[in-house]
């Protein structure tokens, strides 16, 4: 498929399992992103890579962990889930350069019992 | 601290109006500044963008408002659709940074 996509879609686990969620994207683009959206606090940046084996972290990392072996994929790992990482969770990419609209994906609503 | 806010949560207009979305931001290293839209269990798509060197940009139905000296930017759309309605979120960034949104406006607008 063409563009952006993440899986799964949805995911219930329970507190203290380990979670990746998967982010592919089709264009090549230099940079890919993760953010998590909660109500009342819009869209957070949680981890981010400018190229591959290149990451940094956002506003809120705690917890998380990011990889980005392949230019095409950046999964982002929740290594013992919490009841507060229960969330929508969305990647997207840019081309490199600044100020590129971002693409995003569909999003992973995950919910941490 | 916030640095992009949305202070408005919701937005109701009637179809054929304008609808007014506004952001403040605090940050005056901040040089360009976009617009998205969400639409439930969707992911956010782009609508528009503004540079800091203008102060307006115009696409079909949007146009977007930039007032640097107040730190405020706005998205009119004229007329309103029902279509329309979808969470809309601003965002900002300095040359090389990630963008930084705020919390969303909700537009809702009815037939």
């Amino acid at each position: 498929d063409a563009g952006i996509t993440q899986s799964p879609r949805y995911k219930i686990t329970e507190t203290g399992r380990q979670v990746t969620l998967m982010c592919h994207q089709t264009w090549s683009h230099s940079y890919m992103f993760w953010y998590r959206q909660d109500l009342g606090h819009g869209l957070r940046l949680i981890y981010y890579s400018a190229a591959a084996d290149i990451t940094d972290k956002g506003e809120v990392p705690d917890g998380y962990v990011v990889s980005r072996s392949k230019t095409e994929n950046f999964p982002l790992t929740l290594e013992s889930a919490t009841r507060s990482q229960t969330s929508v969770y969305f990647c997207a990419s840019s081309e490199a350069g600044d100020h590129n609209e971002q693409f995003f994906g569909p999003g992973t609503r995950l919910t941490v019992l | 601290d916030q640095q992009v806010k949305q202070n408005s949560p919701s937005l109701s207009v009637q179809e054929g109006r304008i609808s007014i979305l506004n952001c403040d931001y605090t940050n005056s290293m901040f040089d360009y500044f976009l617009w998205y839209k969400k639409y439930p269990a969707e992911g956010p798509t782009f609508l528009i963008s503004i540079s800091s060197i203008k102060d307006k940009n115009e696409d079909g139905r949007f146009t977007v408002f930039l007032n640097k000296s107040a730190k405020h930017l706005s998205l009119h759309i004229v007329p309103s659709q029902p279509g329309d309605s979808a969470v809309y979120f601003c965002a900002a960034s300095e040359a090389g940074t990630a963008l930084i949104f705020g919390k969303g406006t909700t537009l809702s607008v009815s037939s």
